[in-house]
């Protein structure tokens, strides 16, 4: 059965920074690719970066580029994305997803995690 | 980017009823589509792929249809479990992924 756990949510002040983790279990995680998916409060759903299965490849939103980096660790199969330059507006409860494709990244997400919730607040 | 546009924001129907859902896209996105459910506090869940097909687990009850830029998900006979939102999201033309911006749907 798949498991995806995050961590790493709490409160920043704007212009912060915030690494989260999302272990995973279940399946091979080397052998797919991941997403990040946000929500706001009040709000949807929100993509916000996808990394391919070997880490070589990484896409991201306009809205987030430059500021947030999606990496993974296959050896501990574990999930990351780096968080910089916080704004209030990136104020979400932050889940991470498996993609449906295997090697191939087909931008469907077939698991999710629970999320992990990220307050940017002075 | 392609926007999708979902409707309506908000269904109220009764257990036992049947649910139409739709989501149209800004562009074509062949087939390229899921539908997803999402209740507060718990993960969403993939329900739908590629417009038609039914994820690993859905009850038979939950249907897809559609390609291009009109697309709809229908629920033939609503059980109490089903009360939360649905959001559509196109795979075809990334990045961005893009969602719907959900549908609610409500016990009457």
């Amino acid at each position: 059965q798949v498991h995806l756990v995050e961590s790493g949510g709490g409160v920043v002040q704007p212009g912060g920074s915030l690494r989260l983790s999302c272990a995973a279990s279940g399946f091979t995680f080397g052998a797919y690719g991941l997403h990040w998916v946000r929500q706001a409060p009040g709000k949807g759903l929100q993509w916000v970066a996808a990394i391919s299965y070997d880490g070589r490849e990484n896409y991201y939103p306009d809205s987030v580029k430059g500021r947030y980096t999606i990496s993974r660790d296959n050896s501990k199969n574990t999930l990351y994305l780096q968080m910089s330059s916080l704004r209030v507006d990136d104020t979400a409860v932050y889940y991470c997803a498996r993609d449906f494709g295997g090697l191939a990244v087909v931008a469907t997400s077939d698991s999710w995690g629970q999320g992990t919730l990220v307050t940017v607040s002075s | 980017e392609i926007v999708l546009t979902q409707s309506p924001g908000t269904l109220s129907l009764s257990p036992g009823e049947r649910a139409t859902l739709s989501c149209r896209a800004s562009q074509s996105v062949r087939r390229c589509l899921a539908w997803y459910q999402h209740k507060p506090g718990q993960a969403p869940r993939l329900l739908i792929y590629d417009a038609s097909n039914r994820a690993t687990g859905i009850p038979a009850r939950f249907s897809g249809s559609g390609s291009g830029t009109d697309f709809t998900l229908t629920i033939s006979s609503l059980e109490p479990e089903d009360f939360a939102i649905y959001y559509c999201q196109q795979c075809s033309n990334w990045p961005p992924i893009t969602f719907g911006q959900g549908t609610r749907l409500d016990i009457k």
